[in-house]
């Protein structure tokens, strides 16, 4: 079974602050993706990684950066984090075709 | 560009037939997925279609007409557990990037 973990289901954070957060995949995929889900508005791609330390922006990278060190390893990180950035963000990864998406974590930011 | 409309939501009884339907424009077309959701979990794959007609599984079916930009997910003798979100998805240039819909939740009553 393809396993994809992040690293906390709950976070709070204050406007300003870095946030972490972290997915990890045990299957040896190349590719892995960072979205946002918000009511109304779907699944929206923030940035993917093909590969170690390759990374292209999704569709709303602005506000967001990502960091892949290791090939199962993807971190977002949010430099300096503001209410709109209040969200549940899933990470996914993808052999071929069909993505596997990890539990999400619902961030909220005062 | 690509576009994928679904129905906000849907309402259905314990034990009937529902169809959620998915309408898309894609420049090129390299299949289509549904997800299933339930609330704050994690999409879960469901079925991936390439060629036109109805693919079975078990109690859910899905149907694709790639002429009419149209698909649909058919669920029979529905059960409570599956009230959840419905994604219909397109692949989206390379790297297994996927574009959603906006999802269609579907409440099952008694």
């Amino acid at each position: 079974d393809v396993k994809v973990t992040q690293s906390s289901r709950y976070l709070v954070k204050r406007t300003g602050e870095k946030v972490f957060l972290e997915c990890v995949q045990d299957m040896d995929h190349e590719n892995m993706f960072w979205y946002r889900q918000d009511p109304g508005l779907g699944l929206r791609l923030i940035y993917f990684s093909y590969d170690v330390k390759m990374k292209e922006k999704g569709d709303i990278p602005e506000g967001y950066s990502v960091s892949r060190e290791k090939k199962e390893r993807f971190s977002l990180i949010l430099e300096s984090a503001s209410t709109n950035q209040t969200s549940m963000y899933l990470c996914a990864s993808s052999p071929r075709g069909t993505q596997y998406f990890g539990p999400g974590t619902r961030l909220t930011v005062l | 560009g690509q576009n994928i409309d679904q129905p906000t939501e849907m309402t259905a009884t314990e034990g009937a037939i529902v169809q959620i339907n998915c309408t898309y424009q894609t420049s090129g077309f390299n299949g289509l997925f549904w997800y299933q959701q339930h609330a704050g979990e994690a999409p879960t794959f469901l079925s991936y279609n390439v060629l036109d007609g109805l693919e079975e599984k078990g109690r859910f079916s899905s149907f694709l007409s790639r002429s009419k930009g149209y698909s649909y997910l058919l669920l029979k003798e529905l059960q409570m557990k599956d009230s959840a979100s419905y994604l219909c998805a397109l692949p989206s240039g390379g790297y297994n990037k996927l574009i959603f819909g906006a999802g269609t939740r579907l409440a099952v009553h008694p």
